[in-house]
């Protein structure tokens, strides 16, 4: 267990709907990481937050939003869902060495 | 850019032999960190091993060790002693400054009975 918690686990969402994904990072970390996992593919980086600002971002459009709160636990947002937007999320706290990554959240987009 | 290159899209060992799974990968960067993370069908990234650039030693941990080579770019793991736990799939992933990861596509591993 990393202590990174990720909900939901899955999620199946229509093209066109929009979807939130959540993050509970490990206790005393303050950055998180997001990245989108394609079946059989590596996992790609979609942005950072530190300390509830945006520090880094990947080639991802702007329907790809999120959020980071005071407690550092933090949110994808995905707008106007695409069938390619179908992967797995994964997120990731660091507090100062190597991330920890939760679970993942499977999203299916039909 | 960095690019992380994992040329071994699966491999299969024997139970307790071993196996050594590539990379290679590009920067500019002089200060970095290579990591090997293992993804099973769980779908957590569980980390294996780390190496920070300015160090010249391998490291090692338990069954686990690299051969770091910083000039050729190369990052390779080492899994002795195999086990049939070890069956997943095993990234390379590079850390520059901008603490952002670059992954490599992947090695399948498959460890025989």
């Amino acid at each position: 267990e990393t202590g990174v918690t990720q909900s939901p686990t899955h999620l199946i969402k229509t093209r066109g709907q929009q979807v939130t994904l959540r993050c509970s990072s490990q206790s005393g970390h303050n950055t998180v990481s997001w990245y989108q996992q394609a079946l059989g593919q590596g996992p790609q980086f979609i942005f950072q937050y530190y300390r509830e600002e945006e520090n880094g971002r990947g080639n991802f459009p702007p329907r790809f939003s999120g959020l980071q709160f005071p407690n550092y636990s933090s949110e994808l947002n995905v707008n106007a869902l695409e069938l390619d937007d179908s992967a797995l999320y994964l997120c990731a706290s660091r507090g100062g060495g190597e991330a920890f990554f939760g679970q993942g959240t499977r999203l299916t987009v039909v | 850019a960095q690019t992380v290159t994992q040329s071994q899209p699966e491999m299969s060992v024997q139970e307790a032999e071993t196996v050594t799974l590539s990379c290679t990968y590009d920067t500019s960067e002089n200060n970095y960190y290579l990591f090997w993370y293992k993804q099973p069908p769980s779908r957590q990234m569980i980390l294996v091993i780390r190496q920070e650039a300015y160090k010249q030693q391998n490291a090692t941990e338990n069954r686990f060790s690299v051969n770091f080579q910083k000039a050729a770019k190369s990052f390779s793991l080492k899994i002795s002693d195999s086990q049939l736990g070890d069956t997943a799939m095993y990234f390379c992933a590079f850390m520059g400054g901008t603490y952002k990861y670059i992954f490599g596509t992947g090695t399948r591993l498959k460890v025989l009975a």
